[in-house]
């Protein structure tokens, strides 16, 4: 089945600063790839996402980038703000009768004022 | 409108007690999902329903675990047996349909806690 790998598992940056996670996945039938923020003692919430029939999405200061071939994913976010602090998880979704959602292990972002 | 509640919201337990997990969707998502996120871990999938097809349980780690939807609505999440493995929060979320990567909406959770 699908495997998700995601690093790192914790980054710290500067504020004003970028920070980038990462993540691999097994089957190549994924199509959809969502990232999810979920903060301290909260729900997840769905901040982006990108399908295989593009290569990079932005919204604002988050950008993701796809790579098919290579079975890569990144997350990307310009001018971190301390409200940006929280657990990153990617996921891809394989169809088989249903968008099951396999997640990555998460990466905790801080950001250091 | 309201998005997807939870109940309860922690739950204690004593190891070898059933428990029962609540979960609203969001009114008309027709698909519904359980994960399970154990401490600093990410989120394990366990079960999904869509409309009136056929659950995919695949995600299930055992027997003790089952989950129904009446009415195409509400869920419930069923631990029997309870063990000190389950302590997690379990999370619930819905979409609208599934198979078109329709955005999934995560409740809050219940934190479950086996002594």
């Amino acid at each position: 089945g699908e495997n998700v790998e995601q690093h790192p598992s914790t980054l710290s940056v500067q504020e004003g600063d970028s920070a980038v996670i990462k993540c691999t996945y097994s089957d190549s039938a994924s199509n959809y790839f969502p990232w999810y923020k979920q903060e301290l003692g909260k729900r997840p919430q769905l901040i982006i996402d990108i399908r295989s029939n593009v290569g990079e999405k932005k919204d604002q200061r988050i950008a993701v980038t796809l790579n098919k071939t290579a079975k890569h994913f990144s997350l990307h976010i310009t001018e971190t703000q301390p409200e940006d602090s929280a657990v990153y998880f990617c996921a891809a979704s394989i169809i088989q009768g249903a968008q099951k959602l396999v997640f990555g292990q998460g990466t905790r972002l801080t950001i250091n004022p | 409108g309201a998005g997807v509640s939870q109940s309860p919201s922690n739950k204690v337990t004593e190891k070898g007690k059933d428990v029962e997990l609540r979960c609203d969707p969001i009114s008309g998502h027709t698909a519904l999902y359980w994960y399970r996120q154990s401490l600093g871990q990410g989120l394990e999938f366990l079960i999904y329903f869509q409309g009136n097809s056929a659950p995919d349980k695949s995600g299930l780690p055992s027997d003790r675990f089952s989950a129904e939807r009446t009415g195409g609505s509400v869920s419930t999440l069923t631990i029997q047996r309870t063990q000190q493995e389950d302590s997690a929060v379990y999370l619930c979320a819905s979409s609208e349909m599934a198979g078109f990567f329709r955005d999934q909406y995560f409740g809050p959770g219940t934190r479950l806690l086996v002594l």
